[in-house]
């Protein structure tokens, strides 16, 4: 069940050229998402997230456009540098659900994309 | 700056006992979950945490899995009796409300 889908599992840049990673989801449900960043060993960190009421949100170097329609988001790292070198994680949620329906913004999340860049 | 942090990093068990994970969750933070990532796989939710009680859990989280808050700051994860398929990187992760969770580093559990 991939209701979020990662399907590039790797993406090689140049230092100083954009990257651009990309994730499509097919639960209509979701209306928050989010990239994280994950080095070897290490727990996701959090890098940005977009609201289902927008199609873009900024934050330095980094930019992610949703696209409700076709139901598509990509996360654009302008210029790369050899440190974005991790695994990047799109998720989604939803929410708030759970008992009550108070809870729970459970995260579903892509497989991730090794993004390399390359001095 | 704040963050979760979880003990042990590793934890090695044997098939049939039980284990411990261990977090601190973010002090303002009211929404707490599980996480587990196998190797190889994506990451998936196991469990989460608002008001004192589970609030959504998944297919994973069956009654060998249990989850408390036993005071302010610590929130854990047992696991009853461990199998084989139970050895993943188990993160914990906390939030404010329906924004970013942020995560532990996570504790890497091998039941053998």
């Amino acid at each position: 069940d991939q209701q979020v889908k990662q399907n590039s599992p790797s993406l090689s840049v140049q230092e100083g050229r954009i990257s651009i990673l990309n994730c499509d989801y097919t639960n209509s449900m979701f209306d928050y998402f989010l990239w994280y960043k994950k080095y070897p060993a290490e727990g996701p960190t959090f890098l940005i997230s977009i609201s289902s009421i927008k199609d873009k949100n900024e934050d330095g170097r980094f930019t992610v456009f949703l696209n409700k329609s076709a139901k598509h988001l990509s996360l654009h790292i302008v210029p790369s540098q050899p440190g974005d070198s991790a695994v990047y994680f799109c998720a989604a949620s939803w929410g708030p659900r759970g008992r009550s329906g108070a809870g729970s913004y459970q995260l579903t999340f892509g497989k991730g994309t090794k993004l390399s860049v390359i001095p | 700056e704040p963050e979760v942090t979880q003990t042990p990093s590793h934890q090695v068990t044997q098939m049939g006992q039980e284990v411990i994970l261990r977090c601190v969750p973010i002090s303002n933070h009211l929404y707490f979950y599980w996480y587990r990532q196998i190797l190889g796989q994506k990451v998936e939710f196991l469990v989460s945490f608002y008001n004192n009680e589970i609030s959504e859990k998944s297919e994973i989280f069956d009654d060998q899995f249990s989850v408390e808050r036993p005071d302010g700051s610590n929130f854990t994860l047992k696991i009853r009796s461990t199998k084989l398929e139970d050895s993943a990187m188990y993160f914990c992760a906390s939030q404010t409300g329906g924004n970013e969770q942020y995560f532990g580093p996570g504790t890497r559990l091998t039941v053998t």
